[in-house]
């Protein structure tokens, strides 16, 4: 199993529409996430950290946090044709305080 | 500066040469790392500052890399006789305070490496 996983898309959502995006982690110790956007050719763009389980808004964005299931999710409402990117989840594991450690990304397309 | 500065943001250099990646942190951000991006992968982890010394370089493929920072600011990566394999982009990142509480770390642009 990886260390942490994503599925790779891509997502084609609407635009409007509510886009989630998904991620899963092996170690049971972490306590950092991140989600990171990244257009193409750009290096990632920190958009969403959470540290507690439950729920974080930002926007239109809201990341959900589960570490029973070791789960994490970001869910992009009225999603705009701008927001078309690869997201990367990214997790500080247990055992670090400093290394991140990401996902393949998600790429998302949201069409006009 | 105002962000992180990456230089080159493209070098082009043929299998077996030497190359210098360049990494100019946010002032006074005392933790810089490096990470290594390939095609459709996520940022993969190299080495890890705190001010002038390696405190972490357990993400460094092999001995042709190096990495120092020797006034605790600026970071030079090197590698050594470089395969194509090595072609990736290089990305630096640095933050005020490691892991949780630094917000996650701000990316600078980014070297693209190709090795031909």
């Amino acid at each position: 199993q990886k260390e942490v996983e994503q599925n790779s898309g891509p997502l084609s959502v609407p635009e409007g529409a509510i886009a989630s995006l998904n991620c899963t982690y092996s170690d049971r110790g972490s306590q950092s996430f991140f989600w990171y956007r990244q257009y193409s050719g750009k290096s990632p763009e920190l958009i969403m950290s959470i540290y507690s389980n439950g729920d974080k808004e930002d926007g239109r964005f809201t990341a959900q946090l589960n570490k029973a299931s070791q789960y994490v999710s970001l869910l992009i409402r009225d999603s705009q044709p701008s927001d078309s990117a690869t997201y990367l989840c990214a997790v500080i594991l247990g055992g670090s305080n400093y290394k991140l450690t990401f996902g393949k990304g998600t790429l998302l397309t949201v069409n006009p | 500066g105002a962000g992180v500065s990456q230089t080159p943001s493209n070098k082009v250099t043929e299998k077996g040469k030497y190359v210098e990646l360049r990494c100019d942190p946010i002032s006074g951000h005392t933790a810089l790392y490096w990470y290594r991006q390939s095609l459709g992968q996520g940022p993969e982890f190299l080495i890890y500052f705190q001010g002038t010394g390696a405190a972490d370089d357990s993400g460094l493929p092999n001995d042709r890399f190096f990495a120092v920072r020797p006034e605790g600011s600026v970071s030079t990566l090197k590698i050594q006789r470089t395969e194509r394999g090595d072609s990736a982009v290089y990305l630096c990142a640095s933050s005020s305070q490691p892991g949780q509480g630094a917000g996650g770390y701000t990316f600078g642009s980014g070297t693209r490496l190709t090795v031909v």
